[in-house]
């Protein structure tokens, strides 16, 4: 089946410490997405990439680190730079097809938390 | 500025219809989309509207769009417990990456 898989699902890391949340996706998309969920607020968007080897910061970028290596592959790495770095965070991919951009596929994020 | 806003709460009983509201700033040609978040896990796309329509149906679910007043709202009839969840209203301005998500409307539906 088709999806995104995001792993760990649970990850605890001690301050200092530089954590890599993996993604990965086989729906062939272009593009792809890390966001922060925090209790009661929307999603904040960390980084994205449209393409291979080519990613934009999003609104929360500082503190974070990505790749874009492959297609399939979009990890984020969380470094001891990121003064709150626990919460949820959630990978997610889409396609643009004639010119629409098309909804976002979300994997089942992954809970850091900061000890 | 870009904001999407919802109300943070809506409690309902069993077999009543929910009705959870979006409003929206982006003017320019939009998808409007309802995610579904249930706990521990990640977004799933319950379904979306072009902002040149008015109205769309999928089974319980019906979307409701006011462009005038840039109001969304989600209909869910007969909810069921299963129904209970948060859910996400989400833009995107058509042909660019960047999706602007609501705070969530947290659906509990009593027994």
């Amino acid at each position: 089946d088709g999806g995104i898989t995001q792993s760990p699902k649970y990850l605890f890391r001690k301050e200092g410490q530089n954590v890599t949340l993996s993604c990965e996706q086989n729906l062939n998309h272009d593009a792809m997405y890390w966001y922060r969920q925090d209790p009661g607020q929307g999603l904040r968007l960390i980084y994205y990439s449209q393409i291979v080897n080519d990613f934009q910061k999003g609104d929360i970028a500082e503190g974070y680190s990505v790749s874009r290596e492959k297609k399939e592959s979009f990890p984020l790495t969380v470094t001891s730079a990121q003064k709150n770095p626990t919460a949820f965070y959630l990978c997610a991919s889409s396609i643009l097809r004639q010119g629409r951009t098309g909804e976002l596929f979300f994997g089942e994020g992954s809970r850091l938390t900061v000890l | 500025g870009e904001d999407v806003e919802q109300s943070l709460f809506l409690s309902v009983r069993e077999g009543d219809s929910s009705v959870i509201n979006c409003t929206y700033t982006d003017s320019s040609s939009t998808y409007l989309y309802w995610y579904k978040q249930e706990p521990g896990a990640g977004l799933q796309l319950l379904t979306y509207i072009f902002s040149n329509m008015d109205m769309k149906q999928d089974q319980r679910l019906t979307v409701l769009l006011n462009k005038k007043d840039k109001h969304l709202s989600l209909r869910i009839a007969d909810t069921q417990t299963g129904d209970s969840a948060i859910y996400f209203c989400a833009e995107v301005t058509s042909g660019t990456y960047k999706y602007i998500f609501g705070t969530g409307t947290r659906l509990k539906v009593l027994a």
